[in-house]
C-alpha cells in the first residue's frame, strides 16, 4: 500500500531535549511538508522541501530543523529552542497531481 | 498574501438534515481550493478540490462544494448528514505564490451530527 507514515504516534519531550519526528512516504512524491496544528488555529507550515537536498522555511520555522537526504524521508527535529512544542504535527507530500497534498496520520508531541 | 476564513467554529446538525460549512478566501490571483476532513487524532483526508472548470465540485462521502469567484467563497454542502460525518473540516487555498505550492488553511469547522 502506498502512503505516508509518521512515527511515533505519541512523543514526550523533556526540558532542554531535542526530539525528532519521522515522516516517510512511498508515493514517489517530490515535495514534502511539515505542519503544526494547535486547537482553534488550523494548520501552520513549518518547513517544506520541493526536492532532495533542498528545503525552505515556512511561516513558523523558529525552533525547528529538517533534512531531506532521501526522497522518501523528511524528518523534523524539534529543538530545545522551541519553547512551546506541545502540538499535533502533520507531514504531507505532493506529487504530480496538481497542487494536491496528502497527509500522514500525525504525531502528538507532549512536554513532560 | 492569501487567507481563508471559516466563520463557523462549530456546526451542530441533526442526522439526515442538510448542512453547509462556509469558507471564504482572499487572494489577488487565481487560486486552487480544497476541503479536508479530520477525524479525532488522525491526519487530514482530502474531501474534494477545485482547480479549474466546473464550479460545482463533487467529492467523497456525498459532499460537494461550489466555487463562487465573485463572492470569493467555496462552501461545502451535504444534503443529508450521517453520524459518521462528525469530524473537523478544513478549507484551504493554494496559489501561484512563487514556489512551494503552499496551502493556507482556515481555522476549521467542527461538525457535530446528533441523533
Amino acid at each position: 500500500d502506498g502512503g505516508i507514515t509518521q512515527s511515533p504516534k505519541y512523543l514526550f519531550r523533556k526540558e532542554g531535549q531535542n526530539v525528532t519526528l519521522s515522516c516517510e512516504q512511498n508515493l514517489n512524491h517530490d515535495a514534502m511538508y511539515w505542519y503544526r496544528q494547535d486547537p482553534g488555529q488550523g494548520l501552520r507550515l513549518i518547513y517544506y522541501s520541493q526536492i532532495v537536498n533542498d528545503f525552505q522555511k515556512g511561516d513558523i520555522a523558529e525552533g525547528y530543523s529538517v533534512s531531506r537526504e532521501k526522497k522518501e524521508s523528511f524528518p523534523l527535529t524539534v529543538t530545545s529552542a522551541q519553547k512551546n512544542p506541545t502540538a499535533f504535527y502533520l507531514c504531507a507530500s505532493k506529487g504530480q497531481e496538481k497542487e494536491t497534498q496528502y497527509f500522514g496520520p500525525g504525531t502528538r508531541l507532549l512536554v513532560l | 498574501a492569501q487567507s481563508v476564513t471559516q466563520l463557523d467554529s462549530q456546526v451542530p446538525v441533526f442526522e439526515e438534515a442538510p448542512v453547509e460549512l462556509r469558507c471564504n478566501y482572499s487572494s489577488s490571483v487565481s487560486v486552487y481550493l480544497f476541503w479536508y476532513v479530520q477525524y479525532p487524532n488522525q491526519g487530514l483526508q482530502l474531501l474534494l478540490k477545485y482547480l479549474s472548470g466546473s464550479t460545482l465540485v463533487k467529492g467523497i462521502n456525498g459532499f460537494e462544494a461550489e466555487f463562487n469567484k465573485s463572492q470569493t467563497s467555496f462552501h461545502l454542502r451535504k444534503p443529508s448528514v450521517h453520524i459518521s460525518d462528525t469530524a473537523e473540516y478544513f478549507c484551504a487555498v493554494s496559489g501561484p505564490t512563487g514556489g512551494g505550492n503552499k496551502l493556507t488553511f482556515g481555522t476549521g469547522t467542527q461538525l457535530k451530527v446528533e441523533l
